[in-house]
């Protein structure tokens, strides 16, 4: 079975640093990546997906997110950070052909300090 | 182009009662999954639903069902209500244009919040 693991609970950053939040995947076969955002009292908001092909993806609102295939890892990046950045960020996968089943991590709640 | 809306938004019922949640999909979006989040468990997969046939299914008792329509709006429903149920109840829509594939993206309501008293 598919998982995602977010080691950390919570992300603190300084407004206009770089931002990273860490995903790491398991599954059978290839792995399709994504990143959601969830506002308080919010569904889940699309930034980035990976099916295939440049390692490097961009997604909305300046995130970007780099797969690695050794490390198993699919991690989310923004250059500098704002303060309405602050939220709450699932990674997903998902992995069997014909399965439209997404597998979330815990989530990670970043905090961006004005 | 509108987005996936829910209805109702907030929702409070006593145990032992059922609850029919409603999603109507982003317009052209054929295929409909619905997931639980509570702080315990975090997101977990209900199931999935496209061309009116139950596709996929997680790892929820019977008491959790759905359904369909021709329109592709989806109704999932929970009976006999425990106070385990409370939850945020999201639905997710995407295309699945092309069967079998796992990449669509899925685009989420703001949610049902359920709260079993």
């Amino acid at each position: 079975a598919q998982s995602v693991a977010q080691p950390e609970d919570q992300v603190n950053v300084a407004e206009g640093n770089p931002l990273t939040v860490k995903c790491t995947y398991s599954v059978s076969g290839n792995p399709y990546l994504f990143w959601y955002v969830q506002y308080p009292n919010r569904g889940l908001q699309f930034l980035l997906k990976y099916i295939t092909g440049d390692n490097l993806v961009k997604g909305s609102y300046g995130f970007e997110a780099e797969f690695n295939k050794s490390q198993t890892s699919f991690h989310l990046k923004k250059p500098s950070a704002l303060v309405s950045d602050s939220a709450l960020y699932f990674c997903a996968v998902s992995a069997f052909y014909g399965n439209n089943r997404l597998a979330f991590g815990k989530g990670n709640q970043v905090v961006v300090i004005p | 182009k509108a987005g996936v809306t829910q209805t109702p938004r907030y929702l409070i019922k006593t145990r032992g009662q059922q609850v029919t949640l409603s999603c109507s999909p982003i317009s052209g979006h054929r295929s409909v999954s619905w997931y639980q989040q509570t702080p315990g468990q975090g997101l977990q997969f209900l199931f999935e639903y496209f061309s009116e046939t139950q596709r996929n299914k997680g790892n929820f008792p019977g008491r959790f069902s759905g359904r369909q329509f021709s329109n592709s709006r989806s109704e999932m429903n929970v009976s006999t209500l425990e106070l385990g149920d409370s939850a945020l109840y999201l639905c997710a829509s995407s295309l699945r244009m092309k069967r079998g594939t796992s990449t669509d993206t899925q685009y989420f309501g703001p949610g049902t919040r359920l709260t079993v008293l």
